[in-house]
């Protein structure tokens, strides 16, 4: 079966780096991506990775390596304001979005 | 308005009610999906419209019944639902057949079903 899994919660200080990290098995890949959720919102786009490797964009870098269908989110100089969910979701081979639970994150002052 | 939108916000409803969930997307997207997301699991995808067409149904209960008038406005019709069927719902829009496309959600109606 297809599945995506990434911790259910973790907490930071503000100020500091956390990784989020999510594994993924999917009946063929086309990409994965990251979404943010803050509480009672939206999720909203966050990035985006189909080759390996990293990508940076401002505080938040993501990773992906499909030979270990692994991926991370890297969020550095920790604001209050990312205290959110962030949602992990591959893309399979018939295009569908195959989605993680989210993981909860804290940021603690 | 813009980006996209859905109402209402918060719905309570009685198990033999029913309603009727709008959302309307202001991004000149011709893919549209259903989404429905209860507390700690996955996003369970419901329904995707293509130029108005359904494309897609992720073996919904025939108690949700989506209508796609156009490829602007997408609605969900509720009826006789169930307990567990409380969740909160989501609708998104994207560019049909771009793979690397993100989708744009709106921010969701809450449903309780009584």
């Amino acid at each position: 079966g297809q599945n995506i899994d990434q911790p259910t919660e973790m907490t930071a200080t503000e100020g500091a780096i956390v990784q989020i990290n999510c594994t993924y098995q999917t009946s063929g890949f086309n990409g994965l991506f990251w979404y943010q959720q803050h509480a009672g919102e939206a999720p909203t786009f966050l990035s985006y990775n189909v080759l390996d490797g990293l990508e940076e964009k401002g505080r938040f870098s993501s990773f992906l390596s499909r030979s270990k269908g692994y991926s991370y989110l890297l969020l550095k100089e920790l604001q209050m304001k990312d205290s959110a969910s962030y949602l992990c979701a591959a893309l399979d081979s018939n295009y569908q979005l195959i989605w993680g639970a989210g993981t909860k994150l804290i940021i603690k002052p | 308005e813009t980006g996209v939108t859905q109402t209402p916000r918060h719905l309570v409803m009685g198990m033999t009610n029913k309603k009727s969930l709008k959302c309307e997307q202001h991004l000149g997207h011709n893919a549209m999906y259903w989404y429905k997301q209860s507390a700690k699991k996955p996003l369970e995808l419901m329904f995707v419209y293509n130029f108005k067409e359904q494309t897609e149904n992720n073996s919904v209960p025939s108690r949700f019944s989506p209508e796609c008038p156009n490829s602007s406005h997408l609605f969900l019709h509720l009826h006789t639902l169930q307990p567990e069927d409380s969740a909160l719902y989501l609708c998104a829009s994207s560019e049909a057949g771009e793979v690397s496309g993100e989708q744009y959600f709106g921010p969701g109606t809450r449903l309780t079903v009584t």
